[in-house]
């Protein structure tokens, strides 16, 4: 059974730029959603997705989007990034049934110079 | 709203018990969670209790909830070196989504 995974592992962009990160869910898992962990600090909901839809979002602008596709893996995009921006980005999985039960990713470690 | 509060960080010795607490401000929790970070890696879930339980038990991990205090803790039995990391703290609600609120993480530190 494969795990949660990210791409990339890092990734330096500069202010303003934008990013896309990928993750693909764990298999038999429908559900993905997305956290920034900055460093020192829990993470943060930005948002979920299920069946393609956005199903929950944190206390994050719209400058941060994504998508989920059909075989459930998803994106997080951020456009005009910010210095603060520079975080750990978790992605995490969950079957429709147990939504508890969250599986995460490594994450992908974005810095914005 | 949600809050969920931890100390930083505790250290212990090799074998001996750790016990890492956590308090949380929403009465209608659902669920709560540990959760272990190791560096430069993702969260692992290790375990969960839900609102209605006061103790569970899973080989050396024993968690309490003390649900009129709002206080949860995580016992680690026989600390090993290999427990040293980051021990978050998280609940949820039953919202349709269970959206786990963190806290800021427990480091834990295991010296010999």
């Amino acid at each position: 059974e494969t795990g949660v995974t990210q791409s990339p592992t890092h990734l330096i962009k500069t202010r303003g730029q934008q990013v896309t990160l990928r993750c693909s869910s764990q298999s038999g898992h429908n559900t993905v959603s997305w956290y920034q962990q900055a460093l020192g600090q829990g993470p943060q909901f930005i948002f979920q997705y299920y069946r393609e839809e956005e199903n929950g979002r944190g206390n994050f602008p719209p400058r941060f989007s994504g998508l989920q596709f059909p075989n459930y893996s998803s994106e997080l995009n951020v456009n005009a990034l910010e210095l603060d921006d520079s975080a750990l980005y978790l992605c995490a999985s969950s079957p429709r049934d147990s939504l508890n039960e969250q599986f995460f990713g490594p994450g992908t470690r974005l810095t914005v110079l | 709203g949600e809050d969920v509060e931890q100390s930083l960080f505790l250290s212990v010795r090799e074998g001996d018990s750790s016990v890492i607490n956590c308090t949380y401000t929403d009465s209608s929790s659902t669920y709560l969670y540990w959760y272990k970070q190791e560096p430069g890696a993702g969260l692992q879930l290790l375990t969960y209790i839900f609102s209605n339980m006061d103790m569970k038990q899973d080989q050396r991990l024993t968690v309490l909830l003390n649900k009129k205090d709002k206080h949860l803790s995580l016992r680690i039995a026989d600390t090993q070196t290999g427990d040293s990391a980051i021990y978050f703290c998280a609940e949820s609600i039953e919202r349709g989504s269970y959206i786990p609120t963190f806290g800021r993480g427990t480091s834990l530190i295991v010296h010999p």
